[in-house]
């Protein structure tokens, strides 16, 4: 059974720095990996998908990396803003079909 | 192009009501996911559908139900509701299995 994990659980930092959110899962049989944003009370946004085959993914200010061997996956932040302030959740689809599975999130607050 | 709707947004039941859930995915999307998210356990998927059918489903009890009809539009259904299901109602439209899923706003349903 896919287990993921998201370390921190929480971070907070301030406006301008760069971070990296980390996502770890137990079972290196996945299809791709997405990771979104979900606002408080919101649904979530996607911010990136990588499939299995591929290594990374940007857009703008977010890089994703994979690394299916060791079980992980990052999200870089560059530049934070206030508004990056959310929550961030990696989810795994496996070769069984399209279930996510979900890591607990990491809350981010960007302090200005 | 509109994203994915889901109506209603809030709900407030009493134990023992049914209550049914409705999501209309992207135009051009076929499939459709249901999660449930809870604090304490996270986002769990409930069931997917692709052209009517019932292509996957989560560890949920008889209870929680649901359909697609012929225009992609699916409900999900809860019966005999217990407080344990108050619960914000997630559900993901993507285009077939494995392409990146897009989440609607949720629905939030409160059981008194």
């Amino acid at each position: 059974k896919q287990e993921v994990t998201q370390i921190p659980a929480a971070l907070s930092v301030p406006e301008g720095e760069n971070l990296v959110l980390n996502c770890s899962f137990t079972d290196s049989a996945i299809y791709n990996l997405q990771w979104f944003r979900q606002d408080p009370g919101k649904g979530l946004t996607s911010l990136l998908l990588i499939q299995s085959s591929q290594r990374e993914q940007t857009s703008g200010r977010l890089n994703a990396s994979l690394d299916k061997s060791s079980g992980r996956s990052t999200l870089y932040i560059a530049a934070s803003q206030p508004g990056d302030s959310a929550t961030y959740l990696c989810a795994l689809g496996g070769t069984s079909g399209s279930r996510l599975t979900f890591g607990e999130g990491t809350q981010l607050t960007v302090n200005p | 192009k509109a994203g994915v709707t889901q109506t209603p947004r809030y709900l407030i039941k009493t134990r023992g009501q049914q209550v049914t859930l409705s999501c209309s995915p992207i135009s051009g999307h076929r499939s459709v996911s249901w999660y449930q998210q809870t604090p304490g356990q996270g986002l769990q998927f409930l069931f997917e559908y692709f052209s009517e059918t019932q292509r996957n489903k989560g560890n949920f009890p008889g209870r929680f139900s649901g359909r697609q009809f012929s225009n992609s539009r699916s409900e999900m259904n809860v019966s005999t509701l217990e407080l344990g299901d108050s619960a914000l109602y997630l559900c993901a439209s993507h285009r077939d299995i494995y392409n990146e899923q897009f989440f609607g706003p949720g629905t939030r349903l409160t059981v008194l």
